[in-house]
């Protein structure tokens, strides 16, 4: 089982381009997550799935977007990559069960994005 | 928001044992507390999680005293190899449960020969 991967492991943009990362799972989880890490930031959440056809806006949103069209991928998509997106971007998943929410989730080994 | 406070940095010798404390002053009543741990250019690893009282795997212990404000990382005989940084996590209460986790800056744990 590959568990959690991500597509590109590096890419560098220009300023305006767009692109899309890719994040698949074979955990068979229903909870998926995307953040980025900025050095000395920690990591933050920019948004989530809880499942098929479903997402949602997490701490820093403003720039991305994003698609859950199967169970097992989830997608990033900047639109019009600004410098500010130079950042490592992790994907997540977890089983998350609703009222009693287990916050065990597993990384991919992230994707080293640069925009110039 | 249930944000953490965790000490920037720490410092160890092999063998020693090493506890990181992590405050979370506004955990909602049924949030979980659970540690992650993280390996430069590498995603972060679950290490740990308990509700209350003390939870023990076979890597660490966590003990959560009954007001739940507080978490400690216990980690026995450190070696070179658990030099990383460990993040404490609580849910985000904001009316829901639902998949919202705060990640702070975390602990860069130092571990010396």
């Amino acid at each position: 089982n590959a568990g959690v991967t991500q597509t590109p492991k590096f890419r560098v943009l220009k300023t305006g381009q767009s692109m899309t990362l890719l994040c698949a799972q074979d955990m068979n989880h229903e909870y998926m997550y995307w953040y980025r890490q900025d050095p000395g930031m920690g990591l933050r959440l920019i948004h989530y799935s809880v499942g098929e056809g479903t997402t949602a806006k997490g701490e820093v949103p403003d720039g991305y977007n994003v698609s859950r069209l199967k169970k097992q991928n989830f997608l990033l998509g900047l639109e019009s990559a600004a410098p500010s997106q130079t950042s490592v971007y992790f994907c997540a998943t977890g089983q998350g069960i609703e009222y009693d929410v287990s916050y065990e989730q597993y990384f991919g080994p992230g994707t080293r994005l640069t925009v110039t | 928001l249930a944000k953490t406070t965790q000490p920037i940095s720490m410092d160890s010798y092999e063998g020693q044992e090493v506890n990181i404390t992590c405050s979370h002053n506004n955990i909602a009543t049924n949030d979980y507390i659970t540690w992650y741990q993280q390996f430069p250019s590498q995603g972060p690893r679950f290490i740990i999680q308990g509700y209350k009282t003390k939870v023990t795997n076979e890597v660490a212990s966590l003990f959560i005293p009954a007001d739940r404000k507080s978490s400690t990382l216990s980690l026995p005989r450190v070696s070179l190899s658990d030099t990383a940084v460990y993040y404490c996590l609580v849910g985000d209460d904001r009316g829901s449960t639902l998949g919202r986790l705060y990640f702070g800056r975390g602990t860069q744990l130092t571990v010396w020969p």
